[in-house]
């Protein structure tokens, strides 16, 4: 069953850059969408966006104005996202997640277990 | 861009009895729904896609019916293990959730 894994420092500065990893194993990376998504404590999920493993789509959120972006290493069966300009606002656990798509809906699973990012300085 | 509704907000059930939450878009999304639950340290877990399609594992206590821009999730007898916060998701929103909390 495919695991999926976050990855990086869970302090990051005002005004730098957060930068996460996602491992997937028991599992290929290939021919699936993959998602970023977080949680502020106490409140609920928002999207940041997700990238396709042949990394030629992306899509975000449009409320994060050009902060984010999202890469692809099929090779290393991991993708990543960074999150320029960090402020307090952007405190929060992050997860990844698979996208599955049908022609008319789509879902997320599996999730990773989440990692907490504080902006502090 | 598509808001979902949840309510309510907080639903105070009796372990063994039915439990009914709802989620409004505010444009039809067809049957691109899905729900999930989410418990306090752990990250969200799918119980339904294609708004009605129970995910794997999921116990047939859970069931999803809905289409365009109405939606509800049952579940037919709480058990402890139910009781958590559950949100819907069509596309790339989510809405805001509500909790189930022991009555």
């Amino acid at each position: 069953q495919v695991q999926l894994q976050e990855s990086g420092p869970g302090l990051v500065k005002p005004s730098e850059t957060l930068s996460l990893t996602c491992t997937v194993s028991a599992g290929s990376i290939n021919n699936y969408y993959w998602s970023w998504i977080r949680q502020p404590p106490g409140k609920g999920l928002e999207w940041i966006g997700y990238i396709y493993y042949t990394g030629n789509i992306t899509k975000f959120n449009s409320s994060l104005k050009g902060r984010v972006s999202i890469s692809v290493d099929p090779s290393k069966n991991q993708f990543s996202l960074n999150l320029t300009s960090v402020t307090s606002a952007d405190t929060a656990v992050y997860y990844c997640a698979r996208r599955l798509r049908r022609p008319t809906f789509s879902w997320f699973a599996p999730w990773g277990r989440g990692t907490l990012v504080t902006v502090s300085s | 861009e598509i808001v979902l509704t949840q309510s309510p907000a907080t639903l105070s059930v009796s372990p063994g009895e039915r439990a009914t939450l709802s989620c409004r878009a505010s444009q039809s999304v067809g049957n691109n729904l899905a729900w999930y639950q989410q418990k306090p340290g752990q990250p969200p877990r799918l119980l339904i896609y294609g708004a009605s399609t129970r995910a794997t594992t999921i116990p047939v206590r859970f069931s999803g019916s809905g289409s365009e821009t109405e939606f509800t999730l049952t579940i037919s007898s709480l058990q402890s293990e139910d009781f958590a916060v559950y949100y819907c998701q069509a596309s790339e929103t989510f809405g805001q959730g509500t909790k189930v909390e022991i009555k």
